[in-house]
């Protein structure tokens, strides 16, 4: 596509429910980020994907959080057991080629109540 | 986490006027990026540095790589309306994991 597509644009769960933030990246970028923007701060690095494998996953907070990207194109993260502290706005990006700099999609704006 | 501390948090300009800011970070960086965020939207990329002094502008905007690695300014002349946002920098030495700023609000007064 001609960007980074985000889905679902928001969502809102209940505590300890299970949530799946889905990212299409710009066709043809081979490397995929995810990064957590909370209220009034700038975004925090997640994970890092390099084709189908997750180069770097050194972001996530805990293992309540996972992501894949099995076809080195779509990517899900995954969240298991929200909390109220995982509300935040999610981003997805993607790149051509390191230090380049991203692309980045609308993000997924999720709230845990 | 490496900290980037971006000042001034929030201007309050007249439409024209030049705009400075900064971004320090207590760790060397080999590339810094500036990116402006709108409400609702992910950040979008304005320009990126890759070496220690180097200038460069695109358009009104011109942002510069600090000689310590550890800076980054960004000019922006003659403000419009439509430079209203939250503009970040973000340093990295591996290209893949970026740490971004606080973030500088700008409002511009018509």
């Amino acid at each position: 596509g001609a960007g980074v597509s985000q889905t679902p644009s928001n969502k809102v769960t209940e505590k300890g429910k299970y949530v799946e933030l889905r990212c299409d990246p710009i066709s043809g970028h081979t490397a995929l980020y995810w990064y957590r923007q909370s209220l009034g701060q700038g975004p925090e690095f997640l994970i890092y994907f390099q084709g189908t494998g997750a180069a770097d996953d050194s972001g996530l907070p805990n293992d309540r959080f996972f992501a894949v990207r099995p076809e080195g194109s779509v990517s899900t993260l995954k969240i298991q057991r929200t909390e109220r502290g995982d509300s935040a706005v999610y981003l997805c990006a993607s790149s051509s080629s390191p230090f380049s700099g991203y692309t980045f999609g609308s993000g997924t704006r999720l709230t845990v109540v | 986490g490496q900290q980037l501390n971006q000042s001034p948090q929030s201007m309050f300009i007249q439409e024209g006027e030049d705009v400075s800011m900064n971004c320090t970070s207590s760790s060397i960086f080999n590339t810094w990026l500036w990116y402006k965020q709108d409400p609702g939207e992910g950040p979008v990329l304005l320009i990126a540095l890759y070496k220690a002094g180097e200038l460069t502008s695109n358009g009104r905007l011109t942002a510069q790589f600090g000689i310590t690695r550890k800076d980054s300014f960004l000019n922006i002349s003659a403000s419009i309306p439509s430079d209203v946002g939250i503009y970040f920098c973000a340093g990295s030495n591996t290209g893949n994991q970026f740490y971004f700023g606080t973030g500088t609000s700008l409002t511009v007064i018509p």
